[in-house]
């Protein structure tokens, strides 16, 4: 089955700097990534997604690239806020399968 | 956007009673639910999947004499904890995907913390 790894665990960044966690997945044929921000209390938020036959995606400070020969793929937060801190996680979906693999989760914390 | 509304977001019952939990999209019919169940500062659990008007399919190691999921319709879905003890205190969430979401993918609902005392 798939096997997704994310790192690093917990991450912390200067507020209005960059922020990158990197994920790695096992199943060659997954095809399908997305990104959720967890607050705490809270259900998974999808914060954006990228499907295998794009290289990256972009949304506002959001952004997400996509390396299917290496089988990995990350999030990449610019210009970070306070409402940014989140635990973050990464998910990825196999060809003809219906259940995501998650990542272990990233604590992001963004420091004032 | 798509929404998944789960109710209660807490609940706290006596060891050995039952607590349902619900799950409904909102905007789109689903037709596969996904119960997860989430321990501190740990990742998804992902517990069993159900497709609308069929029995669910449990996890390895997952009860399903003692974790009912009922989905009869394309909006609800129900979680059911029968016979609860402190160790089922948990966060439980629920994920939908479906006909008329919004790129095809997954939408969680809010969580529901629960606490056997």
């Amino acid at each position: 089955g798939e096997n997704v790894e994310q790192h690093p665990s917990t991450l912390s960044v200067q507020e209005g700097d960059s922020a990158v966690i990197k994920c790695t997945y096992s199943d060659s044929a997954s095809n399908y990534f997305p990104w959720y921000k967890q607050e705490l209390g809270k259900g998974p938020q999808l914060i954006i997604d990228i499907r295998s036959n794009v290289g990256e995606k972009k949304d506002q400070r959001i952004a997400v690239t996509l390396n299917k020969t290496a089988k990995h793929f990350s999030l990449h937060i610019t210009e970070t806020q306070p409402e940014d801190s989140a635990v973050y996680f990464c998910a990825a979906l196999g060809y003809g399968n219906e259940k995501l693999t998650f990542g272990t989760g990233t604590r992001l914390t963004i420091i004032p | 956007g798509a929404v998944v509304s789960q109710h209660p977001s807490r609940v706290i019952c006596k060891s050995g009673t039952s607590v349902k939990i619900e799950c409904r999209s909102l905007d789109f019919q689903a037709t596969t639910m996904f119960w997860y169940r989430q321990f501190p500062k740990q990742s998804l659990m992902l517990m069993a999947t159900s497709n609308e008007g069929s029995k669910a399919t449990y996890e390895q190691g997952v009860e399903k004499d003692k974790f009912l999921i009922n989905h009869a319709s394309l909006t609800l879905s129900t979680l059911t904890v029968t016979s609860a003890h402190p160790e089922d205190s948990s966060f439980y969430i629920c994920s939908a995907s479906g006909r008329g979401r919004d790129g095809g993918g997954y939408t969680f609902g809010s969580g529901t913390r629960l606490t056997v005392v």
